[in-house]
């Protein structure tokens, strides 16, 4: 069965600089998550799309944004980045139950392992 | 707000014996999922398993299962017949169920599971 595709798989910028982290959600679903994993942490919630409308926002900082496209793939895009940005993030995604096969599961990707020199 | 409180930070078992992890969580909604996310060393997300708070029975797949008590707002895993390969560290995750909105998961700390052979 077809999952969740990030891409890059690693990424490696300098502070100051801006990077974008690509998320293709499974065939169908159409909510999409994003999660920050600092070394030795539990997976924070940043950001989430249902529809391609913002839906849910968490401790997202102000330097990085993110939308949803027409065909569903999301982009988390980080600007000025600062050394503790370095993490691993994951994209999960979930058919809502809005509709009437959903069940908001949500599966993640492999995740982007961004590291700011 | 909702937190989740994994007390066990690690464990270990020896093959094909059986181990529990213990979750409790706080929350005063009634309306809940539960879920238990396996992250092996290649740090991808696994979904191990998913409780809705509505059902009274325990879920189950193949060799995990559940413990939910909703009154104690526990939810254990159970893993019998421990595998080399269920070495990883276990997250236990809660999410609201509000219907008409897509939620952020909360996240444990973790426990680490290391299966010895």
């Amino acid at each position: 069965a077809a999952g969740v595709i990030q891409s890059p798989r690693h990424l490696i910028k300098e502070k100051r600089e801006t990077a974008t982290l690509k998320c293709y959600p499974i065939p169908r679903h159409d909510t999409v998550y994003w999660y920050q994993q600092g070394p030795g942490q539990d997976p924070q919630f940043l950001i989430s799309f249902y529809e391609k409308m913002q839906s849910d926002k968490g401790s997202i900082p102000d330097r990085f944004s993110a939308q949803q496209f027409s065909d569903y793939h999301s982009e988390l895009n980080m600007s000025s980045l600062e050394l503790g940005d370095s993490a691993l993030y994951f994209c999960a995604s979930s058919l809502s139950t809005r509709g009437p096969a959903g069940t908001d599961t949500q599966y993640f990707g492999p995740g982007t392992r961004l590291t700011v020199l | 707000a909702q937190t989740v409180t994994q007390s066990q930070p690690e464990m270990s078992v020896q093959e094909a014996e059986t181990v529990t992890l213990s979750c409790t969580y706080d929350t005063s909604e009634n309306n809940y999922y539960l879920f238990w996310y396996k992250q092996p060393p290649s740090r991808q997300m696994i979904l191990v398993i998913r409780q809705e708070a509505y059902k009274q029975q325990n879920a189950t797949e193949n060799r995990f299962s559940v413990n939910f008590q909703k009154a104690a707002k526990s939810f254990s895993l159970k893993i019998s017949d421990s595998q080399l390969g269920d070495t990883a560290m276990y997250f236990c995750a809660f999410m609201k169920d509000e219907g008409y909105n897509n939620n952020d998961m909360r996240f444990g700390a973790g426990t680490r599971l290391t299966v010895k052979p």
